[in-house]
């Protein structure tokens, strides 16, 4: 695609039940980037995949949220048992190779945990 | 302390004005990012720099390494550029953790 594609772009969920988080980067881009923005807050780093691994997953802030990678391309961030302070805008970008490349931004998916 | 400050946090203008915003980082950098996020919340990469000067337009952004500190200037503001104007500073070592200040609130006012 044109762009980087994220999806839902807004979802209302219960506390405790599972969210899943789409996005699609541009084609060709080979590092693909998480971030959380709470209310209020800056940018919050979570992941990086370069291709399908993620050699820094330091930014998850707990064992309940988990992202893959797959065919280089699509990714996925799962939260489970979703939580109130989970509430935010979650970020992707994506980079032709590493973040010292121009990094290109989705629209973002706005998650309330109600 | 943040590793990343900006300043000022919100500022307003007159259309026309011309702005700065300003960045200073506390760790060592391999690049900076400058990006804007409309009140719609997407966010558009503005400049990647790593030395000197770019223009773009009526933007410009400058970077002094040695004394780690980067600014943004808009030359002739609209009111369209009312946004939250981010800078983002890539460590050296490889990271690729972004380090985000925390935005700079501009309101033009036409």
């Amino acid at each position: 695609g044109a762009g980087v594609s994220q999806s839902p772009s807004n979802k209302v969920t219960e506390k405790g039940k599972d969210v899943e988080l789409r996005c699609d980067p541009i084609s060709g881009h080979t590092a693909l980037y998480w971030y959380r923005q709470s209310l209020g807050q800056g940018l919050e780093f979570l992941i990086y995949f370069q291709g399908n691994s993620a050699p820094d997953k330091s930014g998850l802030p707990s064992d309940r949220f988990s992202a893959e990678r797959t065919g280089g391309s699509v990714s996925t961030l799962t939260i489970q048992r979703t939580q109130q302070e989970d509430s935010a805008v979650y970020l992707c970008a994506s980079s032709l190779v590493f973040v010292n490349t121009e990094a290109f931004f989705g629209q973002g998916t706005r998650l309330t945990v109600v | 302390k943040n590793e990343v400050e900006q300043s000022p946090q919100n500022l307003t203008a007159q259309e026309g004005e011309f702005i700065t915003i300003n960045c200073s980082y506390s760790v060592g950098i391999s690049a900076l990012h400058w990006l804007q996020q409309h009140p719609g919340g997407g966010i558009v990469s503005l400049f990647m720099l790593s030395s000197g000067k770019k223009k773009h337009g009526r933007l410009i952004a400058t970077i002094n390494i040695q004394e780690k500190h980067s600014s943004l200037h808009i030359t002739a503001s609209h009111p369209r550029d009312s946004a939250v104007y981010i800078c983002a500073a890539a460590p050296q070592g490889g990271s690729e953790k972004l380090v985000f200040g925390k935005g700079t609130k501009l309101t033009v006012n036409p």
